[in-house]
């Protein structure tokens, strides 16, 4: 099956630092990914939508600024948590949807656990 | 957006099928039914989705009900691994995104 890498799987940083997690897609293309964040006992939130070569889609509530995030390729995206504060600590989660066959469904990353201090 | 209400967890004993019931009475009729789940501290795991007909596949079977407002997912021999939240989605039509709901905790026992 198709393979989301996503790196590093834990972070622990000092507030006021930036966190980059990457998103690679290593087998297929990628024209959109989606970052999630999940809370302890609680499902995922979609945090915004990135397509390649354009400006990423923020869901409501989502500071755009605060979370950036790039699509420079079809099978990479990040997402940079600028000025992390200790409420940012939380499991982010990517996934990408294959360019050929995106009606089979999303293939997510492992995850990334962010801990700020 | 179609939403999906599923029973917040399930205990099923290992060996035995699990069943896990999943309501989408607003679906509309281009809208998928997806199945993943999620093992403690990991991403999710795509499992099956259909639209209309009945599916299999090497982990799971998906039935839809007829008027496709609910569907089952069915883990024939559930094993201690097959512990896990199970979310069902419906896809959104637009940009393909997938809202998770609460899902189901289902616990696999010995």
């Amino acid at each position: 099956g198709a393979v989301v890498s996503q790196h590093p799987s834990r972070v622990i940083c000092k507030s006021g630092t930036s966190v980059k997690i990457e998103c690679r897609s290593l087998d297929f293309q990628a024209t959109t990914m989606f970052w999630y964040r999940q809370f302890p006992k609680q499902s995922l939130m979609l945090m915004a939508t990135s397509n390649e070569g354009s400006k990423a889609t923020y869901e409501q509530g989502v500071e755009k600024d605060k979370f950036l995030i790039n699509h420079a390729s079809l099978t990479l995206s990040t997402l940079t948590v600028t000025s992390a504060h200790p409420e940012d600590s939380s499991f982010y989660i990517c996934s990408a949807r294959d360019r050929i066959s995106h009606e089979v469904g999303l293939f997510f990353g492992s995850g990334t656990q962010l801990s700020v201090l | 957006d179609a939403k999906t209400t599923q029973p917040p967890s399930m205990d099923c004993a290992e060996g035995r099928a699990a069943n896990l019931p999943c309501n989408h009475s607003t679906i509309s009729g281009n809208e998928y039914v997806y199945w993943y789940r999620q093992i403690h501290s990991q991403g999710p795991q795509y499992i099956i989705h259909g639209l209309k007909n009945n599916e299999t596949n090497e982990m799971a079977s998906l039935i839809i009900t007829e008027d496709r407002k609910s569907s089952t997912l069915i883990l024939p021999h559930a094993t201690l691994r097959d512990t896990a939240v199970y979310y069902c989605i419906v896809r959104v039509p637009q940009g393909g995104k997938l809202i998770f709901g609460q899902g189901t905790e289902l616990s696999v026992k010995p």
